[in-house]
C-alpha cells in the first residue's frame, strides 16, 4: 500500500483566518514533505521532514507554519495567507532521504479569499 | 546549474496511435529520475524510478528508458484513460536533503 492521506480536499480561507491541513502516511516513511502546486506549473518544494526533524526550509514566508508530530503525521500551519497563496498544496513521504522515490497524496485545494 | 526539460509541453494522439515523452536533465550527479502521471486537480500518481542508464521499465502500455542525458517515456497503442500530464523529476547528488527538481510536464491527450 503506497498511500499518502490528506485533509480536507478543499479549503476556502480568509486572509485573517488560521487553519491546518493534515497529510498521513502508514507505510513506515521516515521523511515527508509538502509542495505548492500552481495552475499549470510542477509541484514547488515547501518543507522536508526527515525523521520528524525539519531538514529543509525553501525559504517560505513564516505564514507557512510546518509541524511532525510523529513519524506517521505532518501538519501545515496556515496563518494570514495572501491570495497568491492559493494553490494545490500536496504532501508526500519516501522511505529515507536518498535515492527514494516520493509517494503524493491527492492535496488540498486551497482558496484564499 | 541542475536542469530538467522535458518535451514536447502537448501532444495529442488517436487511440493506438503510439509515441514517446522526452525528458532531458542536466545534473552534476544523478541520484534518480521518477516519472509520475498527474490528473487535473489531483496529486502526481508515482509510475517508475530508474537509476543509472540503460536502465528500462515497463508498466501496461508503458516504458520508461534511462540514457546519461534523457529519459523516453513510450506509451505503446494510448487509451483515452491515459490522457494526463506527465510530470519527469531528478534527485541529484548536490541537492541538499532529497529536493526532487520537476520539469513543466508533458500534457497527453488520447481520443478516441
Amino acid at each position: 500500500d503506497t498511500e499518502v492521506t490528506q485533509t480536507p480536499k478543499h479549503l476556502v480561507m480568509g486572509m485573517t483566518n488560521k487553519k491546518s491541513l493534515k497529510c498521513e502516511q502508514h507505510m513506515g516513511h521516515r521523511a515527508m514533505y509538502w509542495y505548492k502546486q500552481k495552475a499549470k506549473k510542477p509541484p514547488e518544494l515547501m518543507f522536508v521532514y526527515s525523521y520528524e526533524k525539519l531538514s529543509i526550509n525553501e525559504s517560505v514566508p513564516s505564514r507557512f507554519s510546518p509541524e511532525c508530530p510523529n513519524s506517521s503525521l505532518l501538519n501545515l500551519h496556515l496563518h494570514a495567507l495572501q491570495p497568491e497563496d492559493s494553490a494545490l498544496y500536496l504532501c508526500a513521504s519516501s522511505l529515507g532521504t536518498a535515492k527514494e522515490t516520493q509517494y503524493f497524496g491527492p492535496g488540498t485545494r486551497l482558496l484564499v479569499l | 546549474e541542475d536542469q530538467v526539460t522535458q518535451s514536447p509541453e502537448a501532444l495529442r494522439l488517436q487511440e493506438g496511435e503510439s509515441s514517446s515523452l522526452n525528458c532531458s536533465y542536466t545534473v552534476s550527479g544523478l541520484r534518480g529520475l521518477f516519472w509520475y502521471r498527474q490528473d487535473p486537480g489531483k496529486g502526481p500518481e508515482f509510475l517508475f524510478t530508474l537509476y543509472s542508464a540503460g536502465e528500462e521499465k515497463e508498466k501496461e502500455r508503458l516504458k520508461a528508458t534511462l540514457t546519461k542525458k534523457e529519459s523516453f517515456l513510450h506509451i505503446t497503442a494510448p487509451k483515452p484513460e491515459d490522457s494526463a500530464t506527465y510530470l519527469c523529476a531528478v534527485q541529484a547528488k548536490n541537492q541538499a536533503g532529497t529536493a526532487l527538481i520537476f520539469g513543466k510536464g508533458t500534457t497527453l491527450s488520447v481520443s478516441s
